[in-house]
């Protein structure tokens, strides 16, 4: 199993700013992704994380607008840029091990 | 393209029955795993029951168990003895590469005392 936490939990953020969430296993995964939630909908993912090379993004999803870091095997960031309503989601950043996947608690966004 | 439906996008069962949760899937792969995620308020994910396609038996995790049904591409969720703590929203996913999930839309559930 995997144990992940992710800072901010929550954070409202003003309209044309960008936020940065963190995302820490306490193990070392090959991959990491993080998802996005819109309200009362279910998870979308927005990139797959590698360790050394650059994340790969799907469909809708760019990397000037969702930059991620992945600078070691157990910690990844995800940055949501130029902030706009619409941005306002759980992000979710998950690993898998051993065929099944784990989450981390979600960070809240809200942009105003 | 790989797809998961969940067609129930509400329930609700009193305390202590049974009820059961709908999915199906699509995939052209022969061996993949199928998952049900219960995600409560806290918005934690938790992985409640696993499935993998070569098996024919149905998995069962205490009071969940699930009812596969490989050529129909089917995989519902049985909860039985409901409990409050079951009380989230459950989603059905599918994982064809070992890499990419793939998840339903979800079913809210709640257990009324």
């Amino acid at each position: 199993s995997a144990v992940i936490s992710q800072k901010p939990s929550r954070d409202i953020c003003q309209r044309g700013t960008s936020l940065t969430i963190q995302c820490q296993v306490d193990s070392q995964v090959t991959m990491m992704f993080w998802y996005r939630q819109q309200p009362g909908q279910s998870l979308t993912l927005i990139a797959t994380a590698n360790q050394g090379s650059e994340a790969t993004y799907e469909s809708g999803f760019v990397i000037d607008k969702f930059p991620i870091s992945r600078p070691n095997l157990t910690f990844s960031t995800l940055t949501v840029s130029n902030l706009s309503p619409e941005d306002s989601s759980i992000y979710l950043c998950s690993v898998v091990g051993g065929s099944e996947q784990y989450f981390g608690p979600g960070t809240r966004l809200t942009v105003t | 393209a790989q797809t998961v439906t969940q067609s129930q996008p509400e329930m609700s069962v009193q305390e202590a029955e049974t009820v059961t949760l709908s999915c199906t899937y699509d995939t052209s792969e022969n061996n993949y795993y199928l998952f049900w995620y219960k995600q409560p308020p806290s918005r934690q994910m938790i992985l409640v029951i696993r499935q993998e396609a070569y098996k024919q038996q149905n998995a069962t995790e205490n009071r969940f168990s699930v009812n596969f049904q490989k050529a129909a591409k089917s995989f519902s969720l049985k909860i039985s003895d409901s409990q409050l703590g079951d009380t989230a929203m459950y989603f059905c996913a599918s994982d064809h590469t070992g890499n990419q999930f793939y998840f339903g839309t979800g079913t809210s559930l709640t257990v009324i005392p």
